[in-house]
């Protein structure tokens, strides 16, 4: 079967930094693209940006360059989405998913994460 | 790159059928075939429902249908059934130079 299975929720203070994982399994890890999507509480859907972790390539939608990072242990066949600085306006919940791309964009995505939920609280 | 426009709701009753819209420009549901509609439920991620425009993946009832006409996509759901009470979004491709974009979502009720 195949799966993403996301790390577990986050509490951390603003300034904090952060990394949370996704682990894909029942499939060739590397080569497929990983997506990161962001939802706010109680709203929609954004994605954030994809990583391919066969070579490491990355693409950021432009709202969230230069404020995340993304990154892939192929070894493990887990990514990784950190931040250096919390802010209070980063807590939401995280979806990775496994998106089927093309020239750079994403067409669909078939397999999600159970998401992550980060809080950031003072 | 603009959220796509989607109505914040939509009803129904059991057996019923109901048509969510999905309202783009000619740069990404009007120029290509690759919208995709997702189900969310309350807690739970997003699952793919429609792909390509009209598509659906295996295990997805036939009762989820999708079309388009210019920079308008729609997902009809016939024969509502308690559980597709949810939150459906719109997804298209956008050319090379974007991840993609979502519509704002669309809450269904089924009374």
């Amino acid at each position: 079967e195949v799966q993403l299975v996301q790390s577990g929720a986050e509490v951390k203070k603003p300034g904090e930094s952060l990394r949370i994982s996704c682990k894909g399994s029942g499939y060739s890890f590397t080569n497929y693209w990983i997506a990161w999507v962001r939802q706010m509480p109680g709203k929609g859907l954004e994605w954030m940006g994809i990583i391919y972790p066969g070579d490491a390539d990355t693409r950021y939608s432009p709202s969230f360059q230069g404020q995340v990072t993304m990154s892939a242990d192929k070894s493990i066949s887990t990514a990784y989405l950190q931040w250096s600085s919390l802010k209070a306006s980063d807590t939401a919940n995280y979806y990775c998913a496994r998106p089927s791309v093309v020239r750079g964009g994403i067409i669909r995505s078939d397999v999600w994460g159970q998401g992550t939920l980060v809080t950031v609280s003072s | 790159q603009s959220a796509l426009t989607q109505p914040p709701s939509a009803s129904g009753s059991p057996g019923q059928s109901v048509t969510i819209s999905c309202t783009g420009t000619s740069s990404d549901v009007g120029a290509y075939n690759y919208v995709s509609w997702y189900q969310q439920h309350p807690g739970e991620a997003p699952k793919l429902m429609i792909y390509e425009v009209s598509k659906r993946p295996s295990g997805v009832p036939d009762r989820f249908s999708g079309s388009k006409s210019a920079n308008t996509a729609s997902l009809t759901v016939s024969g509502l059934q308690a559980e597709d009470e949810a939150d459906y979004y719109c997804s298209s491709y956008a050319g090379s130079n974007s991840l993609g974009v979502f519509g704002g979502g669309t809450k269904l009720t089924v009374l």
